[in-house]
């Protein structure tokens, strides 16, 4: 029930298409829905997250949408770029649990130019 | 230096060898973690560190000895481990709680022959 499932594994985009990256959890109190990006060589640096109260959340190019009752949420890349080509990982966390992040697998994203 | 360091960057060590990690953050925080990152499989927290007191300890395995002098360091002693145990290790931080944004280190790219 701790498990947050992420799919795909890999993902190949051409430049100027939308990639999106599914996460699923099964733990209704999770509460905190982030997505983490990590570049080779680099450690994962926050991207953009949701809490449940609202469905969607822009920041630019990358929008989290959230489905409270599916119990899914996932990310989109508009307007994918080559330097967006990283590993994405979705966690999820609830503050009454201890605030421990649950990660999801992780998808390899390439974007070709 | 900004954010969060570690050192060594690589480390390769054989199963009877004794080493340690080493994280540093410059940030302020006062929470700190050890995360296991493996190739295909999702970051694992292994320790939490509130205010220099051990908070989780994720059933690590007692060749990780993990140490937290001061708010700001972070330390993973190693012993007798396992090729299993081959990863990168990451530390992060927080300003308190594991749902404050976390800030990673770049890791230690651990080799065990």
């Amino acid at each position: 029930q701790q498990q947050v499932k992420q799919s795909p594994q890999s993902l190949i985009v051409q430049k100027g298409g939308i990639s999106i990256i599914n996460c699923a959890y099964e733990n209704t109190a999770f509460d905190y829905f982030p997505w983490y990006q990590q570049f080779p060589g680099k450690g994962p640096a926050l991207l953009i997250a949701i809490r449940p109260d609202v469905s969607e959340k822009k920041e630019g190019r990358f929008t989290i949408s959230f489905n409270k009752s599916a119990k899914q949420f996932s990310l989109h890349i508009m307007d994918s770029q080559p330097g967006d080509s990283a590993t994405y990982f979705c966690a999820a966390s609830s503050d009454n649990q201890g605030g421990k992040l649950i990660f999801g697998q992780g998808t390899e994203l390439s974007v070709k130019p | 230096e900004t954010g969060v360091t570690q050192t060594p960057r690589h480390l390769v060590m054989g199963m009877t060898n004794k080493k340690s990690l080493k994280c540093e953050q410059h940030l302020g925080h006062n929470a700190m973690y050890w995360y296991k990152q493996s190739a295909k499989k999702p970051l694992e927290l292994m320790f939490v560190y509130n205010f220099k007191e051990q908070t989780e300890n994720n059933s690590v395995p007692s060749r990780f000895s993990p140490e937290c002098p001061n708010s700001s360091h972070l330390f993973l002693h190693l012993h007798t481990l396992q090729p299993e145990d081959s990863a990168l290790y990451l530390c992060a931080s927080s300003l308190m709680t594991a749902t404050d944004t976390q800030y990673f280190g770049p890791g230690t790219r651990l080799t065990v022959l």
